[in-house]
């Protein structure tokens, strides 16, 4: 079957690097997507990986493993306006999205 | 207007009435989505039109029924709902045909009550 696991919580503070994993079980695997949501609004689109290794935009960057069905999302120099939901979701054939159950961080100053 | 915009943004209604959720995209994509998202579990694809055409039905109940007249408007139809159904209904869209829309732009969404 198709399954993703996340954790469902993170905490960090301002300043530093936090790194939310993604592991996947699926068929067909054509990348893995990640998304912020903050409380209240809409899914906004952060990157997208289809070949193993490290993409970076900005302060975030998203890594695959396609070998290790294994990502992750790293984000850098936390801002409070960090603090929001991130899901990861396995891009596959034949179907659309399968989004993770989402990590919640919260980041303290 | 730009991007996602959906109407309306909250609803309350009773389970005998009849709604209807509009999605409206100003983008030029080609695919659109309907989401359900409920606390604490993933976001849950209901349909898939691409080309205005549908091309994923997840299983959904037949109470909600998708309307796609062009490929900038998208409606979900609500019919005889249960209180289960209360979510956040997201509308997505994709400038990737087909199901495997892999960077979608989302609405606000319409947070939605059944009594």
């Amino acid at each position: 079957g198709q399954s993703l696991e996340q954790p469902s919580e993170v905490t960090a503070v301002e300043g530093a690097i936090v790194q939310i994993n993604c592991t996947y079980q699926t068929s067909g695997f054509y990348g893995l997507s990640w998304y912020q949501q903050h409380d209240g609004g809409a899914p906004t689109f952060l990157s997208y990986n289809a070949l193993d290794g490290l993409e970076e935009t900005g302060r975030f960057s998203s890594f695959l493993s396609r070998s290790d069905s294994y990502g992750y999302l790293l984000l850098q120099e936390l801002q409070m306006k960090d603090s929001a939901s991130y899901f990861c979701a396995v891009n596959q054939a034949g179907t659309a999205l399968i989004f993770g159950k989402g990590t919640t961080l919260s980041v303290s100053s | 207007e730009t991007g996602v915009t959906q109407t309306p943004r909250h609803l309350v209604m009773g389970m005998t009435n009849k709604k209807s959720l509009k999605c409206e995209q100003h983008l030029g994509h080609n695919a659109m989505y309907w989401y359900k998202q409920s606390a604490k579990k993933p976001l849950e694809l209901m349909f898939v039109y691409s080309l205005e055409e549908r091309v994923e039905n997840n299983s959904v109940p037949s109470r909600f029924s998708p309307e796609c007249p062009n490929s900038s408007h998208l409606f979900l139809h609500l019919h005889t709902l249960q209180p289960e159904d209360s979510a956040l209904y997201l509308c997505a869209s994709s400038p990737h045909t087909g199901t495997s829309g892999r960077e979608q732009f989302f609405g606000p969404g319409t947070r939605l009550t059944v009594l």
